[in-house]
């Protein structure tokens, strides 16, 4: 299995620019979610999802959007990217919707918004 | 205040040595508790769970307060592979995926 992944790993935009970010799970995990960590600080829940079909806004979703239209896929949609939104993107994954299952994270992608 | 709070650091200790962390969360409904470890640039792991009786795997030991509503780590006998940041993680909602993070605490193991 290669868990999570994510790509790209590294991306540059500039002020108003749009992209996707993209993650995918083969462990048919039920849960995913997308977290930014800025230097020095942990990791801040952007969106989540329950399933296929159902998404719902985290801790700080402005600016971001996203899907499930299927389990694997969870891309995060940057509409305008702004200098504020540089930062490492993480996506998980967690089987199950209960709270004390282990969340597998992909490696990031270092966005950095000119 | 944030809802979780976690022992500034860094942390710089010798080999050998035994170090504590401990973290602090304001939400008297949270669930689950949890250690990850983040090493530089890289995704969070999970360390282990932290349960009620306490819980210990190898030279890790986590503990877990509700009444003062915190959580530590103990590392015993620190390797210098021990080096990187520790992230406390609470979850209040009934969802795994919908967790809140502290800041880190970050170690270093000195030769």
């Amino acid at each position: 299995n290669a868990g999570v992944t994510q790509t790209p790993k590294f991306q540059v935009l500039k002020t108003g620019q749009s992209m996707t970010l993209q993650c995918a799970q083969d462990m048919n995990h039920e849960y995913m979610s997308w977290y930014r960590q800025d230097p020095g600080m942990g990791l801040r829940l952007i969106h989540y999802s329950v399933g296929a079909g159902i998404t719902d806004q985290g801790e700080v979703p402005n600016g971001y959007n996203v899907s499930r239209s299927t389990t694997e896929d969870f891309p995060l949609r940057l509409l305008s990217a702004a200098p504020s939104q540089t930062s490492v993107y993480f996506c998980a994954s967690t089987a199950g919707v209960t709270p004390y299952n282990e969340q597998f994270f992909g490696p990031g992608t270092r966005l950095t918004v000119l | 205040r944030k809802e979780v709070e976690q022992d500034p650091g860094p942390f710089n200790v010798p080999e050998g040595a035994t170090v504590a962390f401990n973290c602090t969360y304001s939400n008297s409904a949270s669930q689950s508790f949890f250690w990850y470890r983040q090493d530089c640039r890289k995704e969070p792991k999970l360390l282990m769970s932290v349960y009620s009786s306490g819980n210990e795997d190898g030279r890790f030991t986590a503990q877990l307060n509700r009444a003062s509503q915190y959580i530590s780590l103990l590392i015993r006998d620190s390797k210098l592979s021990d080096s990187a940041t520790y992230l406390c993680v609470v979850n209040t909602n009934t969802n795994a995926g919908k967790s809140t993070f502290g800041d880190g605490t970050t170690l270093t193991v000195k030769p």
